[in-house]
């Protein structure tokens, strides 16, 4: 069974930083591309960054570019996301989603992991 | 970006009736490559997003078959044949195009 884990969400205030994690299990980690999308409350999805197979090429959305670091760790089969100088606007559920690069979709998804920025 | 623009955005329906989402992009969807990477992504309340329709019109594992898609170029719609209950949830198309990556903003169906 495929299974997407986040963990290190919660509260910061404006300008902290937090590190998000995905643990992967239940299929090849290392030959996936990973995402990471969120969702503001009662809104939709947003694409925030991805990651090849192997960790060597990067994307990120211009509203996170230049603050967000999106990494992984094949040998322990583990998605990162490092944000830092976080804004209000932020404040999001950020969702890991494994992604098959031959046939162009987002086919599992994690539970979420909510972070919530405000002073 | 490529904008996605969903319609309806919210969708009331009656028990075994059926639904349909409209889905448009503000180009055409078609890579380089001849694919169409436009899915559709369903959201049940307090649930993460589930693939349902790839590549227009290809059911994902364990999609029950009154789920469907086409179109092609810039206008896209998922049909679903008979609503049941357990269909309610937020409906998203999301192209794969090009960078970016972008969603619709999402169609709410409930019950009628």
């Amino acid at each position: 069974e495929v299974q997407l884990v986040e963990s290190g969400g919660g509260l910061v205030q404006p300008g902290g930083s937090l590190r998000l994690s995905c643990a992967a299990s239940g299929f090849t980690f290392s030959r996936y591309w990973m995402h990471w999308v969120r969702q503001a409350p009662g809104k939709g999805l947003v694409w925030v960054s991805r990651i090849n197979s192997d960790g060597s090429d990067t994307s990120y959305a211009d509203p996170v570019k230049g603050r967000f670091t999106i990494s992984r760790d094949n040998a322990k089969n583990t998605l990162y996301l490092q944000m830092n100088s976080l804004r209000a606007e932020d404040t999001a559920v950020y969702y890991c989603a494994s992604y098959d690069s031959s046939e162009g979709y987002f086919d599992y998804w994690g539970q979420g992991s909510l972070v919530t920025v405000s002073s | 970006d490529i904008v996605m623009t969903q319609t309806p955005l919210s969708s009331p329906v009656t028990l075994g009736q059926p639904a349909s989402i409209s889905c448009r992009s503000s180009q055409s969807l078609v890579h380089s490559d001849g694919n169409t990477y436009l899915s559709w992504l369903q959201q049940r309340p307090g649930q993460p997003p589930r693939l349902l329709i790839y590549k227009i019109s290809n059911r994902f594992s364990g999609v029950p078959d009154r789920f469907s898609g086409s179109g092609a170029g810039t206008d896209f719609t998922l049909k679903i044949s008979r609503v049941e209950a357990e269909d309610v949830g937020v409906y998203y198309c999301v192209q794969a195009t090009q960078f970016p990556y972008t969603f619709g903003q999402g169609t709410k169906l409930e019950i009628k």
